[in-house]
């Protein structure tokens, strides 16, 4: 059983379409993430919180500690958010931060 | 801003040979990291380094793998003996501390072993 689990595995939408990316987990974590990874294979940070929410533009990221569930929204989707969105984790007992990532959500914005 | 450097982008080897991965971590940064992601697959944790060693590695990680920072600039992850299933993206990354800070991620390298 994957420890991170994101769903839906693809997801479309038209331009100006509200997006959400569901992240479950299943280990103790100190923090978890979100990033993004574009077609070229480049990974870039979004979010990483460990409680509450965060907001970034048109990005919106919560988490629900005691139901170990995050969200991903996008408000106002345009074609550029193309890409595939993983959620990641810092499990609680590492001696360092590494991340424990999903699989990822492919999303696709069309025009 | 200034960002993780991968290189080359794309590596290609026969198996059974050695190949050496090159990152240099963003300058202030503390604590580096190997991940891999085979074709179609998740992003999965090699290796973390911190004060000049090893901090944590993965089952993945065998005897056949080894990191070093030899400069205080680069840092690199070596493959002694390839094989036809180390083909993957390999992303090099680094944070500034360990705890609670966003890893900041290299481009990738596209290791492909022939």
């Amino acid at each position: 059983k994957n420890e991170v689990e994101q769903s839906p595995q693809n997801l479309t939408a038209q331009e100006g379409e509200f997006i959400t990316i569901n992240c479950s987990y299943s280990v103790g974590i100190s923090a978890l993430h979100w990033l993004q990874q574009h077609p070229g294979g480049g990974i870039v940070s979004l979010f990483m919180l460990s409680s509450g929410k965060k907001k970034h533009g048109r990005l919106i990221a919560t988490i629900n500690i005691q139901e170990k569930h995050s969200s991903l929204h996008i408000t106002a989707s345009h074609p550029r958010d193309s890409a595939v969105y993983i959620c990641a984790v810092s499990p609680w007992g590492s001696n360092t931060d590494k991340l424990i990532f999903g699989t990822g959500t492919r999303l696709q914005v069309f025009p | 801003e200034p960002e993780v450097t991968q290189t080359p982008s794309h590596q290609v080897t026969q198996m059974g040979q050695e190949v050496i991965l090159r990152c240099v971590p963003i300058s202030n940064h503390l604590y580096f990291y190997w991940y891999r992601q085979i074709l179609g697959q998740k992003v999965e944790f090699l290796v973390s380094f911190y004060n000049n060693e090893i901090s944590e590695k993965s089952e993945i990680f065998d005897d056949q793998f080894s990191v070093e920072r030899p400069d205080g600039s680069n840092f690199t992850l070596k493959i002694r003996s390839t094989k036809l299933e180390d083909s993957a993206m390999y992303f090099c990354a680094s944070s500034e501390m360990s705890a609670n800070q966003p890893q900041h991620f290299g481009d990738g390298t596209r290791l492909s072993i022939l």
